[in-house]
């Protein structure tokens, strides 16, 4: 099983819509979470972090859920832009902060 | 601007040739990392630096060797390119953050082909 799990996609969705991801970790050790997002050809750039409160940037809404060991990223009002691909990052704090990142799931936005 | 600046975007190599990835970051970041990128797999961790003259094996060491001589410059090897290490490498960066790896700034990536 991989340490970090996601549907590779793609989700292609309308402009407008909602779309949300999900991601699983096997590690219960894992103790910060993070949201990596990726141009095509280009180098991954930080989303945002994910803290067991939840939190919302803008149209961005990243979830914990320790007890089933996933993570979730909500986007809301698509748009364009937001055509990425989505890397889902643990941090496993027991090896020294080692982060391990998932696959990534591709999202395609169409006018 | 926070700027990893890998030397070279893309490579073009013969199996067995020796090849350098070189890495330089401008952030005085304590914390650089190699990784590589292949589809369906991800990014997976080759080697990573904590400090200078210091080197830990990430997930894929095998075939390659890293220095880091120079706080800001982190340096991948490949003593012998096999055509199994095309891919794309990314380098990255961080500052240690509380409890481990605070945010990563990468490079653009150097795409590598072994012939």
């Amino acid at each position: 099983r991989k340490e970090v799990e996601q549907d590779p996609g793609p989700f292609n969705v309308p402009e407008g819509a909602t779309v949300a991801f999900n991601c699983t970790y096997s590690n219960s050790a894992s103790q910060s979470f993070f949201w990596y997002r990726q141009d095509c050809r280009k180098e991954p750039k930080l989303l945002m972090s994910v803290y067991s409160s939840g939190n919302e940037d803008g149209r961005f809404t990243a979830q914990l859920n320790r007890a089933s060991q996933y993570i979730s990223l909500l986007i809301r009002d698509s748009k364009l832009s937001d055509s990425a691909t989505y890397l889902c990052v643990v941090n496993l704090y027991n090896q020294g902060g080692k982060l391990i990142f998932g696959q990534g799931t591709e999202l395609s936005v169409k006018p | 601007d926070v700027k990893v600046t890998q030397s070279s975007r893309y490579l073009v190599k013969r199996t067995g040739e020796k090849v350098f990835l070189e890495c330089v970051q401008d952030m005085d970041h304590e914390n650089m990392f190699w990784y590589r990128q292949d589809p369906g797999l991800g990014l997976r961790l080759i080697y990573f630096s904590y400090d200078v003259k210091m080197k830990e094996k990430g997930d894929i060491p095998e075939g390659y060797s890293v220095s880091r001589e120079k706080k800001e410059r982190f340096s991948l090897i490949l003593e012998s390119a096999s055509t199994n290490q095309t891919s794309m490498y990314l380098c990255a960066s961080s500052s240690p953050g509380l409890g481990g790896t605070g945010e990563l700034f990468f490079g653009e990536g150097s795409r590598l082909t072994v012939l």
